[in-house]
C-alpha cells in the first residue's frame, strides 16, 4: 500500500504569512494527489485535486504543486479562516484511497 | 448536492451496526463511493469503495472480513454494513462521492463501540 507522510504535522503563522506544506508518497503517485481542509466537527472540503487543480469555489491563495512523490499546499496570504488542519490523499492507487497523517495549522 | 448519514450509535464490541447515506442532487449511480472515518482527536482514514454498479468493492486492511460496503441505485443509497466491531473502530464515519477527488462529504456519524 502507498503511504502518504506530511511535514510539518503542526504549523504555526501569523495572519498574511506564506506557508507551505510538504506531503510525500512512498511511491510515484504520479499527479494523483488531493489537498483537503477540515475544521473542527467539519467534515473535510477538497481544496485542491490532481496535484495542481483548484477545486471550484476555493480562493486563489491556495495552490498546489508537485508530482510523483513530492508534493507541496502552499497558501499564498493567510487569511483567519484558514485555521484549519490539511490532509493530503493519494488516489493513483484507485482501488485504495490513503491520507497524509495532517497537518494543524495554528495562529502564531 | 446532499449526503447524510444515519445509523450511528452506541454498541457493545463484538456487535454490528449498518450505516446508510442518503444522497441527493446528483445521479448518484454514475460514481464510485467511499466511506472516510475519523477517530476522536485523529486524521482521516479510508475505509472503503465502491464502484458505480456495486460490482467491485475495496477495503483498507484492518475492515476486511467485518466491513461490507454496499449500494442501492434505485433508492440513491449508500450502505456500510459493521459487524465484529471493535473499540479501535470507535469513530464519525463519512460518506463521500468520488468526483475529481472526494468532492463531496456527508456530515459524518459517530460510531462508539464500548462496553
Amino acid at each position: 500500500d502507498i503511504q502518504m507522510t506530511q511535514s510539518p504535522s503542526t504549523l504555526s503563522a501569523s495572519v498574511g504569512d506564506r506557508v507551505t506544506i510538504t506531503c510525500r508518497a512512498s511511491q510515484s503517485i504520479y499527479s494523483w494527489l488531493a489537498w483537503y481542509q477540515q475544521k473542527p466537527g467539519k467534515a473535510p472540503k477538497l481544496l485542491i485535486y490532481r496535484a495542481s487543480s483548484l477545486e471550484s469555489g476555493v480562493p486563489s491563495r491556495f495552490s498546489g504543486s508537485g508530482y510523483g512523490t513530492e508534493f507541496t499546499l502552499t497558501i499564498s496570504s493567510l487569511q483567519p479562516d484558514d485555521f484549519a488542519t490539511y490532509y493530503c490523499q493519494q488516489y493513483n492507487d484507485y482501488l485504495i484511497y490513503s491520507f497524509g497523517q495532517g497537518t494543524k495549522l495554528e495562529i502564531k | 448536492v446532499q449526503l447524510v448519514e444515519s445509523g450511528g450509535g452506541l454498541v457493545q464490541p463484538g456487535g454490528s451496526l449498518r450505516l446508510s447515506c442518503a444522497a441527493s442532487g446528483f445521479t448518484f449511480g454514475t460514481y464510485w463511493m467511499s466511506w472516510v472515518r475519523q477517530a476522536p482527536g485523529k486524521g482521516l482514514e479510508w475505509v472503503a469503495n465502491i464502484k458505480q454498479d456495486g460490482s467491485e468493492k475495496y477495503y483498507v486492511d484492518s475492515v476486511k472480513g467485518r466491513f461490507t460496503i454496499s449500494r442501492d441505485n434505485a433508492k440513491n443509497s449508500l450502505y456500510l454494513q459493521m459487524n465484529s466491531l471493535r473499540a479501535e473502530d470507535t469513530a464519525v464515519y463519512y460518506c463521500a462521492r468520488k468526483g475529481k477527488g472526494f468532492d463531496y462529504w456527508g456530515q459524518g456519524t459517530l460510531v462508539t463501540v464500548s462496553s
